[in-house]
């Protein structure tokens, strides 16, 4: 079946602009995470939905960043004012639920840049 | 906090040879989830190998083991017969147990070259 998609793959825009990411989960899966991975390190978590309501939001930044999931399936991530230091693989992944047995799948990322 | 150190920021193994790749991490948890991921230049991450740290024996899935040593707080990658399709970004993660939400906590990676 299918994974996680995201879109776009890349997106570039200009500092100041604001941007949406969108992330389409595996069918099914009630858990939805984003994670960010800039240059050089590994992915760090942001924010995860159970449904529609976001559980746990103590990895966004600041309060530039934003994220719904409004139907408890697609999320889209929201960037206000963005910074060249927002440039980032911005990752997302979804699970079957919130249980610890559960695997996380992870979509291939879109490629932020900020100039 | 969990932190997950990773010390080798490349690492390179002729084809069909093996290859460790380490890892270490803090916690004062006693029970956890570890795991390695792979990232090829597509950067779709792909599990390879997840432990249960409650678990004494050592993960293994085909050509890739794990060495878990949960005293020391190390969790080393060893991967065998390598091709050149192993050729990709490795990390090591951790991930809480019985905690909801479970987000993984992901070490810095190792860029690992295969060599025909």
């Amino acid at each position: 079946g299918a994974g996680v998609s995201q879109t776009p793959s890349n997106k570039v825009t200009e500092k100041g602009k604001y941007v949406e990411l969108r992330c389409d989960p595996i069918s099914g899966h009630t858990a939805l995470y984003w994670y960010r991975q800039s240059l050089g390190q590994g992915p760090e978590f942001l924010i995860y939905f159970q449904g529609t309501g976001a559980a746990d939001d103590s990895g966004l930044p600041n309060d530039r960043f934003f994220a719904v999931r409004p139907e408890g399936s697609v999320s889209t991530l929201k960037i206000q004012r963005t910074e060249r230091g927002d440039s980032a693989v911005y990752l997302c992944a979804s699970s079957l639920g919130l249980a610890d047995t559960y695997e996380q799948y992870f979509g291939p990322g879109t490629r932020l840049t900020v100039t | 906090a969990q932190t997950v150190t990773q010390s080798q920021p490349e690492m390179s193994v002729q084809e069909a040879e093996t290859v460790t790749l380490s890892c270490t991490y803090d916690t004062s948890e006693s029970d956890y989830y570890l795991f390695w991921y792979k990232q090829p230049p597509s950067r779709q991450m792909i599990l390879v190998i997840r432990q249960e740290a409650y678990k004494q024996q050592n993960a293994t899935e085909n050509r890739f083991s794990v060495n878990f040593q949960k005293a020391a707080k190390s969790f080393s990658l060893k991967i065998s017969d390598s091709q050149l399709g192993d050729a990709a970004m490795y990390f090591c993660a951790y991930r809480r147990k019985f905690h909801t939400g479970n987000q993984f906590y992901f070490g810095t990676g190792t860029s690992l070259t295969v060599i025909p």
